[in-house]
């Protein structure tokens, strides 16, 4: 059972498009990250947020977080072709181990995204 | 800025045969993990420590071994490969407090034969 379920799995679109993916769980998290992997490549971090209905802008990437802290999504206005590649969602739910608090990871499926030109 | 190093980059083993992927962080995070990624599933968690001698089980421990005797190296070890291990396999270091950020390395694309 996925925790987080993230859709759509894959989306084709023409540039200038606006698009927006979800990430969605029945699960509370401390935080959600948002991440971009190209091909050949680890995933790289684009936004954590952290405070229920949170809204972060970076450039035309739209990131919200859920007033319950339980989902996500990312809206991507006027898609260009450099956006193409894989988004995956990651929430983290904080654990407590000899005193020590960490925070560990859960994935999404992943959102193939492609922008044509 | 070296970050987060993975070797080897690809990796063809046969059935039964065993081998290490390792992982080195030149950022002096504690929390060290490893993913393998397979289409359609996200990244999954093999393994994790969160400080050298600490390590610990994710979701999918089965067929590896982890070790951390310090804080820099986290090598992964498949002790009898086989074809349910072909992935494509990252080694992710951050800070493991509040909200951790992973910083990943470039990945290990596995066959296994």
């Amino acid at each position: 059972t996925q925790l987080l379920e993230q859709s759509p799995q894959f989306l084709s679109i023409q540039e200038g498009e606006n698009l927006t993916v979800y990430c969605n769980s029945s699960s509370v998290f401390s935080s959600l990250q948002w991440y971009r992997q190209e091909p050949g490549e680890g995933p790289v971090l684009l936004v954590t947020v952290v405070t229920g209905g949170e809204v972060k802008k970076l450039k035309r990437l739209t990131f919200q977080f859920g007033d319950a802290r339980k989902d996500s999504s990312l809206h991507i206005t006027a898609a260009q072709p450099g956006d193409t590649g894989l988004y995956l969602c990651a929430g983290t739910r904080q654990y407590n181990a000899g005193g020590t608090s960490y925070g560990k990871l859960t994935f999404g499926q992943g959102t193939i995204l492609t922008v044509h030109p | 800025n070296a970050g987060v190093t993975q070797t080897p980059k690809f990796q063809v083993l046969k059935t039964g045969q065993s081998m290490t992927l390792q992982c080195a962080q030149d950022m002096n995070h504690e929390y060290m993990s490893w993913y393998r990624q397979d289409p359609g599933m996200g990244l999954r968690l093999i393994h994790y420590s969160v400080g050298a001698g600490i390590t610990d089980q994710g979701e999918v421990p089965n067929g590896y071994n982890v070790s951390r005797s310090t804080t820099e190296d986290f090598p992964l070890r498949l002790l009898s490969a086989a074809p349910s291990q072909t992935s494509v396999y990252f080694c992710a270091s951050g800070l493991g407090g509040f909200g951790p950020e992973a910083f990943f390395g470039q990945g290990t694309r596995l066959t296994v034969v």
